[in-house]
């Protein structure tokens, strides 16, 4: 089945560091991927939709120039995190569907824990 | 815009014990509901989901939630729970099935003892 990859699933840096995490789509073309942000023994908050040749549709509040999404390519979306602080620790969940799938919902990948020191 | 509240923000549970995890949504328009399982420093897993149709939905690892229209729930069931379903659950809702982003209710943990 349909499966999304998300790397790295775990990373630790520095105040001030920029940090790239990637999603992909391994088996099927995503023209549209989610970006989500979940603080601990929080639900889940949509803070962009990346939109592969576009640019990205952020959420209110969500600030753009700190996280950078880059959809390049049909099977893979970037979201940059640019000079983290530690505020911007918290659990970074993509997803992606398959638009030539049918009624298919999301797949989402397995996370990155970002923590900064 | 649409809303998911789940009232429950923690269930415990005996193992082998039925459990019911409510969820209630918010929306002017048609939805599509779903329920996903999270377990520790892990992504989403799909456990079901409701797109039109019969309103009793089957699906993974025994569970199975009903649509239910007249009062905007749509609750997820197990009859017997074991201790491998600790985790948390998340209801959400979308307009679409997958190409747009989902609304997340605020999770209830499943805490299955012995």
């Amino acid at each position: 089945g349909a499966v999304v990859s998300q790397h790295p699933s775990w990373v630790i840096c520095k105040s001030g560091t920029s940090v790239k995490i990637e999603c992909r789509s391994l088996d099927f073309q995503a023209t549209t991927m989610f970006w989500y942000r979940q603080f601990p023994k929080q639900s889940l908050m949509l803070m962009a939709t990346s939109n592969e040749g576009s640019k990205a549709t952020y959420e209110q509040g969500v600030e753009k120039d700190k996280f950078l999404i880059n959809h390049a390519s049909l099977t893979l979306s970037t979201l940059t995190v640019t000079s983290a602080h530690p505020e911007d620790s918290s659990f970074y969940i993509c997803s992606a569907s398959d638009p030539g799938g049918g009624n298919q919902p999301q797949h989402f990948g397995d996370g990155t824990r970002l923590s900064i020191l | 815009a649409q809303s998911v509240t789940q009232l429950d923000s923690q269930v415990p549970v005996f193992e082998e014990a039925p459990v019911e995890l409510r969820c209630n949504y918010s929306s002017s328009v048609s939805v599509y509901l779903f329920w996903y399982v999270q377990y520790p420093n892990q992504g989403l897993q799909l456990l079901l989901k409701y797109l039109s149709g019969s309103t009793l939905v089957k699906g993974i690892n025994g569970f199975e939630a009903e649509f239910n229209k007249s009062q905007t729930s749509f609750h997820l069931r197990k009859p017997s729970v074991h201790i491998s379903d600790t985790a948390e659950y998340f209801c959400a809702v979308s307009l679409d099935t997958g190409r747009r982003a989902l609304t997340f209710g605020s999770g209830t943990r499943l805490q299955v003892q012995p």
